[in-house]
């Protein structure tokens, strides 16, 4: 999981801004995974993409939105319609959709001002 | 969708112990079953997994074992340290669902020394 990056590391939200975290990878995974985790909660899936060009909504898609134009890369924007943006924002990916291993990048905390 | 539930929410052992964390699903057609360690801040680490046609698996100190009529599975942690404590989350997939992972909502995990 050391090939998986995210940035920035915190991140402030104003009101009403949009704000995009980044996701990289270097392993050559096709599959890669956003999740929101709330404190003292669980991890809850946000969108996934299976292969570039490509992605699908997960438990908890609204007021997010993803695009996957590189396979090694997977960014999340955070809408202003995220009406609750605060949570610790995880990155994942998985080597093709038949393997089901997820390995999660460092993570992106993000705070609305 | 899936449903996962995690028992307990917190565990306290004395080092040396035995720590047992349970966790059950709903959906049937769940056919892996990865445990992660978080701590706190950090990333969540794979520490072991099982899949559907296996009913039990260990590495070292921890074992995991799987009931699939029952739909629940366990991790079991012998001989407890004080780097054991974290959070231990369980999670469940469905691989013709696109492997998208459910998860329970933790177990914090307190080795006493």
């Amino acid at each position: 999981d050391g090939g998986i990056t995210q940035s920035p590391k915190y991140l402030f939200r104003k009101e009403g801004q949009n704000v995009t975290l980044s996701c990289e990878q270097n392993l050559n995974h096709d599959a890669m995974y956003w999740y929101r985790q709330d404190p003292g909660q669980g991890l809850r899936l946000i969108y996934y993409s299976q292969i570039v060009n490509d992605f699908q909504k997960g438990d908890i898609a609204e007021g997010y939105s993803v695009s996957r134009e590189k396979k090694e890369s997977f960014p999340l924007t955070v809408t202003s319609a995220q009406k609750n943006p605060t949570a610790f924002y995880l990155c994942a990916s998985s080597l093709h959709r038949e393997q089901e291993t997820q390995y999660f990048g460092p993570g992106t905390r993000l705070l609305v001002l | 969708g899936e449903n996962v539930e995690q028992h307990p929410s917190t565990l306290s052992v004395q080092e040396g112990d035995s720590a047992v964390i349970k966790c059950t699903y709903s959906d049937s057609a769940s056919n892996y079953f990865p445990w992660y360690k978080q701590e706190l801040g950090k990333r969540p680490q794979l520490i072991i997994d099982i899949r559907s046609n296996v009913g039990e698996k260990k590495d070292q100190r921890i074992a995991v074992t799987l009931n699939k009529t029952a739909k629940h599975f366990s991790l079991h942690i012998t001989e407890t340290q004080p780097e054991d404590s974290a959070v231990y989350f369980c999670a469940a997939s469905v691989k013709a669902a696109g492997n998208k992972l459910t998860f329970g909502g933790g177990t914090r995990v307190l080795v006493k020394p």
